[in-house]
């Protein structure tokens, strides 16, 4: 069964770094698929902010482009979200999932709640 | 961007069909999906390239349309479906509709 689980802090002040993981099982990233990271705010509203694809390839949401960095650790079978000078407007439900293009994202994770507050 | 615009509710009794629209400000042909998120969980897929129902999922979900309009159906409602609906393009950089709150009449 593949299964997608976030994991990082659920507390980041404005102007620092939001680092968050999404473990694998079940699947091997480098297999296939874009590995993406998705957020949703409250309010309900959701936003795509990238993916990395099978082969290393990424690919980011323009309106965070100058922030984000996703990457990967291929041994571990994790990727990994990184948004720089984050500020409250940041704070949301961070959900990593996978894609094949057009095909949607048919695997989620659970979710991660990030607060952004000094 | 590609805009999806949803409308926001839609109040339902049990046993009914339920219809849902999304469209889009530009085609997407037919590369829309639609997702259902209940509270506290993750978006589940339902239908993917408009009209494809995902793996597992029952034949009372349906989807259709081209281009820019499109629709999302459960016929009949199950008490189980209550939840918010949301709409997805992969034509373009992915883009969400803002979500129906599917509610009992």
């Amino acid at each position: 069964e593949i299964q997608l689980q976030e994991s990082g802090p659920g507390l980041v002040k404005p102007s620092q770094s939001l680092s968050l993981t999404c473990s694998v099982t079940g699947y091997t990233i480098t297999s296939g698929y874009d590995w993406s990271w998705i957020r949703k705010f409250p309010g309900n509203k959701m936003e795509w902010m990238g993916y990395i694809s099978y082969s290393g390839s990424t690919n980011y949401n323009p309106s965070l482009k100058s922030r984000i960095s996703i990457t990967r650790d291929t041994s571990k079978n994790q990727f990994f979200l990184q948004l720089n000078s984050v500020t409250t407007e940041d704070t949301a439900t961070y959900y990593c999932a996978r894609r094949r293009r057009n095909y949607g994202y048919n695997y989620w994770g659970q979710g991660v709640m990030v607060t952004v507050s000094s | 961007d590609i805009v999806l615009t949803q409308s926001p509710a839609l109040a339902v009794s049990l046993g009914q069909r339920a219809t849902i629209s999304c469209r889009a400000s530009e085609s997407v042909r037919s590369s829309m999906h639609w997702y259902q998120q209940k509270s506290g969980q993750q978006p589940k897929l339902l239908i993917y390239g408009a009209s494809n129902l995902a793996s597992g999922v029952p034949a009372r979900f349906s989807g259709s349309g081209s281009g820019t309009d499109f629709t999302f159906t459960i016929d009949p409602v199950e008490a189980d479906d209550i939840a918010t609906y949301y709409c997805q393009q992969s034509r373009n950089d992915p883009t969400f509709g803002a979500g129906t709150k599917l509610e009992l009449k």
